[in-house]
Protein backbone atom coordinates (compact mmCIF):
# COMPACT_ATOMS: atom_id res chain seq x y z
CA UNK A 1 0.00 0.00 0.00
CA UNK A 2 1.50 3.11 -0.61
CA UNK A 3 1.74 6.19 1.76
CA UNK A 4 2.64 9.23 2.50
CA UNK A 5 4.61 11.08 5.39
CA UNK A 6 4.76 14.48 5.63
CA UNK A 7 7.32 14.99 9.53
CA UNK A 8 6.15 18.85 10.23
CA UNK A 9 2.77 19.60 10.99
CA UNK A 10 3.54 23.56 11.59
CA UNK A 11 6.25 25.44 9.90
CA UNK A 12 6.98 29.31 10.44
CA UNK A 13 8.93 31.63 8.03
CA UNK A 14 10.02 34.58 8.37
CA UNK A 15 8.69 36.33 4.91
CA UNK A 16 11.72 36.88 2.29
CA UNK A 17 13.55 33.49 3.99
CA UNK A 18 13.25 29.78 2.48
CA UNK A 19 11.24 27.54 3.09
CA UNK A 20 11.51 23.88 2.71
CA UNK A 21 8.77 21.29 3.26
CA UNK A 22 9.75 17.62 3.52
CA UNK A 23 7.87 14.90 2.16
CA UNK A 24 8.59 11.01 1.99
CA UNK A 25 6.42 8.21 0.54
CA UNK A 26 6.37 4.58 0.54
CA UNK A 27 5.11 2.95 -2.50
CA UNK A 28 6.49 -0.52 -4.62
CA UNK A 29 7.66 1.24 -7.69
CA UNK A 30 8.25 4.58 -8.96
CA UNK A 31 5.05 6.42 -8.36
CA UNK A 32 3.43 10.35 -9.32
CA UNK A 33 4.60 12.54 -6.84
CA UNK A 34 2.04 15.89 -6.14
CA UNK A 35 2.61 19.06 -3.93
CA UNK A 36 -1.13 20.82 -3.52
CA UNK A 37 -1.44 24.16 -1.92
CA UNK A 38 -5.18 24.60 -0.08
CA UNK A 39 -5.87 28.47 1.60
CA UNK A 40 -8.76 28.20 4.28
CA UNK A 41 -12.02 26.81 3.38
CA UNK A 42 -10.89 26.57 -0.33
CA UNK A 43 -9.69 23.30 -2.64
CA UNK A 44 -6.37 22.39 -3.66
CA UNK A 45 -4.64 23.94 -5.97
CA UNK A 46 -1.48 21.86 -7.88
CA UNK A 47 1.63 23.27 -7.52
CA UNK A 48 4.24 20.68 -9.32
CA UNK A 49 4.13 17.40 -9.90
CA UNK A 50 7.22 14.35 -10.82
CA UNK A 51 5.90 11.58 -13.42
CA UNK A 52 9.47 11.00 -14.91
CA UNK A 53 12.48 12.79 -16.52
CA UNK A 54 13.97 15.37 -14.71
CA UNK A 55 13.89 14.61 -10.73
CA UNK A 56 14.06 18.58 -10.38
CA UNK A 57 10.77 19.81 -10.58
CA UNK A 58 9.52 23.58 -11.01
CA UNK A 59 6.16 24.68 -10.60
CA UNK A 60 3.56 27.53 -10.21
CA UNK A 61 4.53 30.69 -7.61
CA UNK A 62 8.32 29.75 -7.54
CA UNK A 63 7.97 26.50 -5.72
CA UNK A 64 10.33 23.52 -6.87
CA UNK A 65 10.53 20.06 -5.72
CA UNK A 66 12.83 17.46 -6.15
CA UNK A 67 12.48 13.84 -6.19
CA UNK A 68 14.90 11.51 -4.89
CA UNK A 69 14.19 7.71 -5.46
CA UNK A 70 17.10 6.99 -2.58
CA UNK A 71 15.40 8.50 0.04
CA UNK A 72 12.23 7.72 -0.98
CA UNK A 73 11.68 11.78 -0.50
CA UNK A 74 10.26 14.82 -2.60
CA UNK A 75 10.61 17.93 -0.59
CA UNK A 76 9.08 21.10 -1.18
CA UNK A 77 11.15 24.62 -1.64
CA UNK A 78 10.96 28.28 -2.41
CA UNK A 79 14.22 30.67 -2.23
CA UNK A 80 11.98 33.41 -0.74
CA UNK A 81 8.34 33.19 0.99
CA UNK A 82 5.74 35.77 0.66
CA UNK A 83 3.08 36.75 3.25
CA UNK A 84 0.74 34.71 0.62
CA UNK A 85 2.90 31.63 0.66
CA UNK A 86 0.66 30.83 4.19
CA UNK A 87 -1.61 27.97 3.62
CA UNK A 88 -1.47 24.42 3.95
CA UNK A 89 0.46 22.23 1.88
CA UNK A 90 -0.16 18.57 0.73
CA UNK A 91 2.39 15.92 -0.37
CA UNK A 92 0.53 13.45 -2.85
CA UNK A 93 1.39 9.86 -4.50
CA UNK A 94 -0.71 8.59 -7.08
CA UNK A 95 -0.50 5.27 -9.07
CA UNK A 96 1.09 5.28 -12.56
CA UNK A 97 -2.35 4.92 -14.34
CA UNK A 98 -4.59 7.65 -15.30
CA UNK A 99 -7.40 8.17 -12.62
CA UNK A 100 -6.02 6.50 -10.05
CA UNK A 101 -6.66 7.98 -6.40
CA UNK A 102 -4.36 9.60 -4.34
CA UNK A 103 -2.88 8.84 -0.85
CA UNK A 104 -2.21 12.57 0.99
CA UNK A 105 0.15 13.56 3.69
CA UNK A 106 -1.17 14.55 6.91
CA UNK A 107 -0.14 18.31 5.53
CA UNK A 108 2.05 20.96 6.55
CA UNK A 109 0.38 23.86 8.07
CA UNK A 110 3.21 27.31 7.00
CA UNK A 111 2.56 30.28 8.88
CA UNK A 112 4.41 33.46 7.70
CA UNK A 113 5.94 36.17 9.65
CA UNK A 114 6.06 39.80 8.45
CA UNK B 1 -8.38 25.30 -18.30
CA UNK B 2 -8.85 22.29 -16.13
CA UNK B 3 -12.36 24.09 -13.85
CA UNK B 4 -14.09 22.06 -11.28
CA UNK B 5 -16.80 23.73 -10.31
CA UNK B 6 -18.52 22.53 -7.08
CA UNK B 7 -21.69 23.64 -5.93
CA UNK B 8 -22.93 24.59 -3.56
CA UNK B 9 -19.96 25.89 -1.45
CA UNK B 10 -21.77 26.35 1.50
CA UNK B 11 -25.03 24.60 2.90
CA UNK B 12 -26.43 24.32 6.46
CA UNK B 13 -29.52 21.39 6.78
CA UNK B 14 -32.08 20.19 9.21
CA UNK B 15 -30.53 16.36 10.97
CA UNK B 16 -32.62 13.44 8.72
CA UNK B 17 -33.05 15.65 5.64
CA UNK B 18 -30.58 14.61 2.55
CA UNK B 19 -28.33 17.67 0.53
CA UNK B 20 -27.24 17.24 -2.90
CA UNK B 21 -23.70 18.00 -3.79
CA UNK B 22 -22.30 18.80 -7.50
CA UNK B 23 -19.00 18.66 -9.06
CA UNK B 24 -18.58 19.61 -12.43
CA UNK B 25 -16.21 19.86 -14.90
CA UNK B 26 -16.39 22.89 -16.89
CA UNK B 27 -13.57 22.69 -19.40
CA UNK B 28 -12.93 19.20 -19.93
CA UNK B 29 -14.31 15.46 -19.94
CA UNK B 30 -13.99 13.72 -16.52
CA UNK B 31 -13.99 9.80 -16.91
CA UNK B 32 -13.35 9.69 -13.15
CA UNK B 33 -14.27 11.64 -10.23
CA UNK B 34 -13.38 11.48 -6.87
CA UNK B 35 -15.28 12.41 -3.45
CA UNK B 36 -12.63 13.28 -0.73
CA UNK B 37 -13.83 14.47 2.95
CA UNK B 38 -12.17 16.88 5.11
CA UNK B 39 -12.00 17.52 8.90
CA UNK B 40 -10.88 20.36 10.36
CA UNK B 41 -6.98 20.75 10.40
CA UNK B 42 -6.63 17.34 8.77
CA UNK B 43 -5.83 16.18 5.63
CA UNK B 44 -7.83 14.76 2.81
CA UNK B 45 -9.47 11.64 3.11
CA UNK B 46 -10.57 9.68 0.03
CA UNK B 47 -14.77 8.43 -0.05
CA UNK B 48 -15.03 7.23 -3.27
CA UNK B 49 -14.17 7.26 -6.87
CA UNK B 50 -16.85 7.52 -8.99
CA UNK B 51 -16.65 6.24 -12.98
CA UNK B 52 -18.91 7.69 -15.69
CA UNK B 53 -21.39 5.55 -16.47
CA UNK B 54 -20.69 2.71 -13.84
CA UNK B 55 -21.62 2.16 -9.75
CA UNK B 56 -19.22 4.33 -7.81
CA UNK B 57 -16.16 1.99 -5.57
CA UNK B 58 -16.29 3.16 -1.71
CA UNK B 59 -13.57 3.23 0.45
CA UNK B 60 -13.82 0.51 3.27
CA UNK B 61 -15.49 2.50 6.17
CA UNK B 62 -17.57 4.74 3.70
CA UNK B 63 -21.09 3.59 4.13
CA UNK B 64 -22.58 3.41 0.45
CA UNK B 65 -25.99 3.96 1.22
CA UNK B 66 -25.17 6.61 3.37
CA UNK B 67 -23.35 8.93 1.09
CA UNK B 68 -24.44 7.97 -2.67
CA UNK B 69 -22.74 8.89 -6.06
CA UNK B 70 -24.02 9.36 -9.24
CA UNK B 71 -21.90 10.02 -11.97
CA UNK B 72 -24.60 10.70 -15.08
CA UNK B 73 -22.17 12.10 -17.70
CA UNK B 74 -18.40 12.98 -18.67
CA UNK B 75 -18.94 16.61 -16.46
CA UNK B 76 -21.02 15.83 -13.67
CA UNK B 77 -20.74 13.69 -10.41
CA UNK B 78 -23.11 14.20 -7.53
CA UNK B 79 -22.54 13.22 -4.27
CA UNK B 80 -26.00 12.86 -1.42
CA UNK B 81 -25.97 12.97 1.89
CA UNK B 82 -28.86 11.30 2.98
CA UNK B 83 -30.53 11.55 6.35
CA UNK B 84 -27.47 13.81 7.51
CA UNK B 85 -27.19 14.00 10.98
CA UNK B 86 -24.64 16.68 13.03
CA UNK B 87 -22.06 13.70 12.84
CA UNK B 88 -21.69 13.70 9.01
CA UNK B 89 -20.72 17.98 9.29
CA UNK B 90 -17.69 18.27 7.07
CA UNK B 91 -15.94 20.11 4.02
CA UNK B 92 -16.22 17.48 1.16
CA UNK B 93 -13.93 17.99 -1.38
CA UNK B 94 -14.15 16.79 -5.04
CA UNK B 95 -11.97 16.33 -8.04
CA UNK B 96 -11.86 15.53 -11.89
CA UNK B 97 -9.24 13.70 -13.67
CA UNK B 98 -9.23 14.60 -17.47
CA UNK B 99 -10.40 11.86 -20.08
CA UNK B 100 -7.41 13.77 -22.64
CA UNK B 101 -4.82 15.93 -22.16
CA UNK B 102 -4.89 19.28 -23.75
CA UNK B 103 -3.00 22.96 -23.98
CA UNK B 104 -3.64 23.54 -20.65
CA UNK B 105 -5.16 20.33 -19.48
CA UNK B 106 -2.87 17.38 -18.20
CA UNK B 107 -3.75 14.12 -18.02
CA UNK B 108 -2.90 12.23 -14.84
CA UNK B 109 -3.74 15.06 -12.66
CA UNK B 110 -6.35 15.51 -10.08
CA UNK B 111 -8.07 18.86 -10.36
CA UNK B 112 -9.83 20.08 -6.88
CA UNK B 113 -13.26 22.11 -7.05
CA UNK B 114 -13.39 24.55 -4.12
CA UNK B 115 -15.02 22.26 -1.28
CA UNK B 116 -18.52 22.36 -0.10
CA UNK B 117 -18.53 23.00 4.13
CA UNK B 118 -21.81 20.77 5.15
CA UNK B 119 -22.90 21.77 8.07
CA UNK B 120 -25.77 19.58 9.74
CA UNK B 121 -27.71 21.06 12.88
Amino acid sequence: AQSVTQPDIHITVSEGASLELRCNYSYGATPYLFWYVQSPGQGLQLLLKYFSGDTLVQGIKGFEAEFKRSQSSFNLRKPSVHWSDAAEYFCAVGARAAGNKLTFGGGTRVLVKP
Amino acid sequence: GAVVSQHPSWVICKSGTSVKIECRSLDFQATTMFWYRQFPKQSLMLMATSNEGSKATYEQGVEKDKFLINHASLTLSTLTVTSAHPEDSSFYICSATPTSGGLFIAKNIQYFGAGTRLSVL
